[in-house]
């Protein structure tokens, strides 16, 4: 089973500032890693996948990058709305595992 | 607009049967796969077992494995997540999502099943 570890755990940012959250897969994973946020009580909606494609309706502040094992989901310009815990996804091989959630909150 | 909306909250006891369902809309139910996925209080997600309703093709977690049944009845569009027997430690939230392939990305999600096991 491969192993996602993303970082930090938590962070508390300030809005318009930049984040930068990465995932490292325990072995090569090429592309297939999915960015997703998770608003409190609220389904998580798909932000990035294949690593750096954004999905439909997704604010372009957003962007991913990274391939085989190290990954980085970047928020430029942050806002308040963009407080959430994010998750990386592998689907390379199965199972399907998650890293263990970055959450941002806004100062 | 597609869709998947799962069944309400359960409150159960421990020992007791329970089987949540998820059902899908706007799309060809039986051409994507669908995946259960646990997220239990404060915790993250984890990624319990996918089916794919066009044949009932099941794959499960080594860790969800013998837990827990996944089924789907493509004549309703509907997928189901089911317990033989609940342990308090079955307390979670549990979402369906769509993939394309078993090897893709998760949307859209439903909104999720609480399931509460008290004595």
């Amino acid at each position: 089973e491969i192993v996602l570890t993303q970082s930090p755990d938590f962070q508390s940012v300030t809005p318009k500032e930049k984040v930068t959250i990465t995932c490292r897969a325990s072995q090569s994973i090429g592309y297939s890693l999915h960015w997703y946020q998770q608003k409190p009580d609220q389904s998580p909606k798909l932000l990035i996948k294949y690593a750096s494609q954004s999905f439909s309706e997704v604010p372009s502040r957003f962007s991913g990058s990274g391939s085989g094992t190290d990954f980085t989901l970047t928020i430029n310009s942050l806002e308040a709305e963009d407080a959430a815990t994010y998750y990386c996804h592998q689907s390379s091989s199965l199972p399907h595992t998650f890293g263990q959630g970055t959450k941002l909150e806004i100062k | 607009e597609v869709q998947l909306v799962q069944s309400g909250a359960e409150v159960k006891k421990p020992g007791e049967s329970l089987k949540i369902s998820c059902q899908g809309s706007g799309y060809t139910f039986t051409n994507y796969w669908i995946g259960w996925l646990r997220q239990m209080p404060g915790k993250g997600l984890e990624w319990m077992g996918i089916i794919y309703p066009g044949n009932s093709n099941t794959k499960y977690s080594p860790s969800f494995q013998g837990q827990v049944t996944i089924s789907a009845d493509k004549s309703i569009n509907t997928a189901y997540l089911q317990w033989g027997s609940l342990e308090a430690s079955d307390t979670a939230v549990y979402y369906c999502a769509r993939l394309i392939t078993s090897l893709n990305w998760f949307d859209p999600w439903g909104q999720g099943t609480l399931v509460t096991v008290s004595s």
